[in-house]
Protein backbone atom coordinates (compact mmCIF):
# COMPACT_ATOMS: atom_id res chain seq x y z
CA UNK A 1 0.00 0.00 0.00
CA UNK A 2 1.08 3.27 -1.14
CA UNK A 3 1.32 5.34 2.53
CA UNK A 4 3.07 8.65 3.81
CA UNK A 5 2.87 8.89 7.47
CA UNK A 6 4.07 11.99 9.27
CA UNK A 7 5.56 12.54 12.60
CA UNK A 8 7.50 14.65 14.82
CA UNK A 9 4.75 17.49 15.50
CA UNK A 10 4.00 19.20 19.02
CA UNK A 11 3.67 22.21 21.35
CA UNK A 12 6.91 24.72 20.78
CA UNK A 13 7.50 28.04 22.46
CA UNK A 14 8.24 31.17 19.48
CA UNK A 15 11.59 31.36 18.48
CA UNK A 16 11.86 26.98 19.23
CA UNK A 17 12.92 24.35 16.58
CA UNK A 18 11.01 21.31 15.83
CA UNK A 19 11.85 18.30 13.10
CA UNK A 20 8.84 17.06 11.41
CA UNK A 21 9.35 13.50 9.39
CA UNK A 22 7.17 11.48 6.96
CA UNK A 23 7.70 8.29 6.67
CA UNK A 24 7.20 6.81 2.58
CA UNK A 25 6.54 2.93 1.66
CA UNK A 26 4.95 1.19 -1.35
CA UNK A 27 6.62 3.07 -3.67
CA UNK A 28 9.88 4.03 -5.08
CA UNK A 29 10.29 6.93 -2.98
CA UNK A 30 13.64 8.25 -4.43
CA UNK A 31 12.04 8.75 -7.71
CA UNK A 32 9.56 11.55 -6.95
CA UNK A 33 9.72 14.82 -5.83
CA UNK A 34 8.25 15.52 -2.60
CA UNK A 35 6.46 18.64 -0.87
CA UNK A 36 5.30 20.35 2.86
CA UNK A 37 2.13 21.49 2.50
CA UNK A 38 0.33 23.18 5.88
CA UNK A 39 -3.46 24.63 6.82
CA UNK A 40 -3.44 26.69 9.38
CA UNK A 41 -6.76 25.93 12.06
CA UNK A 42 -9.65 27.24 9.60
CA UNK A 43 -7.92 27.95 6.89
CA UNK A 44 -6.91 26.96 3.33
CA UNK A 45 -3.69 25.00 2.51
CA UNK A 46 -0.77 26.72 2.07
CA UNK A 47 2.25 25.04 -0.08
CA UNK A 48 5.58 25.15 2.51
CA UNK A 49 7.92 23.92 0.22
CA UNK A 50 9.19 21.20 -2.22
CA UNK A 51 12.51 18.90 -2.90
CA UNK A 52 13.66 17.01 -6.25
CA UNK A 53 13.76 13.24 -6.39
CA UNK A 54 17.47 13.57 -5.53
CA UNK A 55 17.34 16.33 -3.23
CA UNK A 56 19.42 18.65 -5.07
CA UNK A 57 16.74 21.25 -5.54
CA UNK A 58 14.90 22.46 -2.85
CA UNK A 59 12.31 25.25 -3.01
CA UNK A 60 10.14 27.77 -0.12
CA UNK A 61 7.30 29.41 0.16
CA UNK A 62 8.28 33.36 1.31
CA UNK A 63 6.55 32.96 4.23
CA UNK A 64 9.13 30.40 5.34
CA UNK A 65 12.33 30.74 3.57
CA UNK A 66 15.37 30.84 5.68
CA UNK A 67 13.76 29.04 8.77
CA UNK A 68 12.97 26.32 7.15
CA UNK A 69 14.61 23.47 5.77
CA UNK A 70 13.56 20.37 3.59
CA UNK A 71 15.95 17.54 3.38
CA UNK A 72 15.22 13.73 2.12
CA UNK A 73 16.98 10.35 3.06
CA UNK A 74 16.04 8.28 0.18
CA UNK A 75 17.96 5.49 1.78
CA UNK A 76 15.85 5.76 4.65
CA UNK A 77 12.62 6.74 2.52
CA UNK A 78 12.17 9.65 4.42
CA UNK A 79 11.34 13.27 3.67
CA UNK A 80 12.08 15.71 6.56
CA UNK A 81 11.47 19.53 7.50
CA UNK A 82 13.62 21.60 10.08
CA UNK A 83 11.51 24.55 11.48
CA UNK A 84 13.39 26.78 13.37
CA UNK A 85 12.68 30.72 14.89
CA UNK A 86 9.21 29.44 15.03
CA UNK A 87 6.15 31.85 15.42
CA UNK A 88 2.72 31.57 16.10
CA UNK A 89 1.32 32.17 12.86
CA UNK A 90 3.32 28.39 11.97
CA UNK A 91 0.71 27.05 13.85
CA UNK A 92 -0.68 24.32 11.30
CA UNK A 93 -1.79 20.72 10.41
CA UNK A 94 1.63 19.72 7.92
CA UNK A 95 0.89 17.61 5.48
CA UNK A 96 3.79 15.51 3.72
CA UNK A 97 2.84 14.97 -0.16
CA UNK A 98 4.01 13.03 -3.30
CA UNK A 99 4.23 14.44 -6.88
CA UNK A 100 2.05 12.45 -8.96
CA UNK A 101 4.70 11.93 -11.70
CA UNK A 102 8.22 11.05 -11.41
CA UNK A 103 9.63 13.08 -14.54
CA UNK A 104 7.95 16.57 -14.30
CA UNK A 105 6.30 18.92 -11.72
CA UNK A 106 2.34 17.60 -11.23
CA UNK A 107 -0.39 17.60 -8.48
CA UNK A 108 0.38 15.39 -5.36
CA UNK A 109 -1.31 12.23 -5.35
CA UNK A 110 -0.20 10.83 -2.00
CA UNK A 111 -1.01 12.47 1.07
CA UNK A 112 -0.26 11.97 4.59
CA UNK A 113 -2.27 12.29 7.66
CA UNK A 114 -0.86 15.42 9.14
CA UNK A 115 1.06 16.38 12.38
CA UNK A 116 0.18 18.75 14.22
CA UNK A 117 2.12 22.00 15.27
CA UNK A 118 1.36 24.57 17.29
CA UNK A 119 3.60 27.28 18.23
CA UNK A 120 2.68 28.71 21.61
CA UNK A 121 4.03 30.35 25.08
CA UNK B 1 4.75 35.14 -6.92
CA UNK B 2 1.39 33.72 -9.27
CA UNK B 3 -1.53 34.55 -6.91
CA UNK B 4 -4.13 31.76 -7.49
CA UNK B 5 -8.11 33.72 -6.76
CA UNK B 6 -11.04 31.21 -6.93
CA UNK B 7 -14.75 32.02 -6.58
CA UNK B 8 -16.89 31.64 -5.19
CA UNK B 9 -16.03 31.67 -1.76
CA UNK B 10 -18.59 29.47 -0.91
CA UNK B 11 -21.33 27.66 -2.88
CA UNK B 12 -24.90 26.41 -1.74
CA UNK B 13 -26.18 23.55 -4.31
CA UNK B 14 -28.68 20.56 -4.02
CA UNK B 15 -27.99 17.05 -4.87
CA UNK B 16 -28.52 16.72 -8.79
CA UNK B 17 -27.22 20.71 -9.46
CA UNK B 18 -24.35 21.38 -12.05
CA UNK B 19 -21.69 23.35 -10.04
CA UNK B 20 -18.82 24.92 -11.54
CA UNK B 21 -16.05 26.57 -9.80
CA UNK B 22 -13.41 29.25 -11.73
CA UNK B 23 -9.75 29.66 -10.95
CA UNK B 24 -7.56 32.77 -11.60
CA UNK B 25 -4.20 32.76 -11.97
CA UNK B 26 -2.31 36.14 -11.41
CA UNK B 27 -0.22 35.50 -14.79
CA UNK B 28 -0.60 32.78 -17.58
CA UNK B 29 0.67 28.75 -16.00
CA UNK B 30 0.01 27.11 -19.23
CA UNK B 31 -1.89 24.03 -18.11
CA UNK B 32 0.05 24.04 -15.01
CA UNK B 33 -2.92 23.22 -12.92
CA UNK B 34 -4.43 20.91 -9.94
CA UNK B 35 -7.82 20.70 -8.04
CA UNK B 36 -8.21 18.68 -5.07
CA UNK B 37 -11.36 18.07 -3.06
CA UNK B 38 -10.55 18.16 1.35
CA UNK B 39 -13.09 17.12 3.52
CA UNK B 40 -12.77 18.33 7.18
CA UNK B 41 -10.16 16.82 9.23
CA UNK B 42 -9.05 14.48 6.34
CA UNK B 43 -6.31 15.44 3.49
CA UNK B 44 -6.73 16.58 0.55
CA UNK B 45 -7.68 14.52 -2.11
CA UNK B 46 -6.07 15.29 -6.08
CA UNK B 47 -9.27 14.91 -8.00
CA UNK B 48 -7.89 16.78 -11.93
CA UNK B 49 -3.88 17.46 -12.68
CA UNK B 50 -2.84 19.13 -15.66
CA UNK B 51 -6.03 21.12 -16.06
CA UNK B 52 -8.32 18.15 -16.99
CA UNK B 53 -6.67 14.81 -16.56
CA UNK B 54 -8.86 12.79 -14.15
CA UNK B 55 -6.76 11.14 -11.85
CA UNK B 56 -7.44 7.72 -11.64
CA UNK B 57 -10.09 6.63 -9.48
CA UNK B 58 -12.26 9.90 -9.81
CA UNK B 59 -15.37 9.64 -10.84
CA UNK B 60 -16.00 11.52 -14.20
CA UNK B 61 -19.00 13.71 -13.07
CA UNK B 62 -15.89 15.63 -12.38
CA UNK B 63 -14.21 17.65 -15.08
CA UNK B 64 -11.57 20.25 -15.56
CA UNK B 65 -11.22 22.95 -18.31
CA UNK B 66 -8.99 25.81 -18.82
CA UNK B 67 -5.73 27.06 -19.83
CA UNK B 68 -3.76 30.15 -19.26
CA UNK B 69 -5.23 31.96 -16.92
CA UNK B 70 -8.56 30.82 -16.23
CA UNK B 71 -9.71 27.58 -15.30
CA UNK B 72 -12.99 25.96 -14.08
CA UNK B 73 -13.89 22.51 -12.20
CA UNK B 74 -17.70 21.61 -13.15
CA UNK B 75 -19.21 18.63 -11.24
CA UNK B 76 -21.77 17.13 -13.54
CA UNK B 77 -24.63 16.38 -11.01
CA UNK B 78 -23.46 16.99 -7.68
CA UNK B 79 -24.02 13.94 -5.13
CA UNK B 80 -23.45 14.01 -0.99
CA UNK B 81 -20.11 12.76 -1.23
CA UNK B 82 -18.81 15.79 -2.79
CA UNK B 83 -19.92 18.20 -0.09
CA UNK B 84 -15.75 19.88 0.26
CA UNK B 85 -14.08 22.20 -0.16
CA UNK B 86 -12.08 22.51 -3.47
CA UNK B 87 -8.86 23.83 -4.16
CA UNK B 88 -6.87 25.02 -6.53
CA UNK B 89 -3.28 24.83 -7.31
CA UNK B 90 -0.87 26.11 -9.71
CA UNK B 91 2.97 24.07 -10.41
CA UNK B 92 3.84 26.55 -13.40
CA UNK B 93 6.43 28.21 -10.63
CA UNK B 94 8.83 26.53 -8.32
CA UNK B 95 6.58 28.14 -5.94
CA UNK B 96 3.17 25.72 -6.13
CA UNK B 97 0.64 28.28 -4.69
CA UNK B 98 -3.16 27.56 -3.65
CA UNK B 99 -6.27 29.01 -4.35
CA UNK B 100 -8.31 29.97 -0.88
CA UNK B 101 -10.48 27.31 -1.22
CA UNK B 102 -14.37 26.92 -2.32
CA UNK B 103 -16.67 25.27 0.05
CA UNK B 104 -19.70 24.00 -1.39
CA UNK B 105 -22.61 23.30 1.27
CA UNK B 106 -25.51 22.30 0.87
CA UNK B 107 -28.42 24.13 0.34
Amino acid sequence: EVQLVESGGGLVKPGGSLRLSCAASGFVFSSYSMNWVRQAPGKGLEWVSSISSSGSYTHYADSVEGRFTISRDNAKNSLYLQMNSLRAEDTAVYYCAKDLLNYSPDGSDIWGQGTVVTVSS
Amino acid sequence: DIQMTQSPSTLSASVGDRVTITCRASQSISSWLAWYQQKPGKAPKLLIHKASSLESGVPSRFSGSGSGTEFTLTISSLQPDDFATYYCQQYNSYSRTFGQGTKVEIK
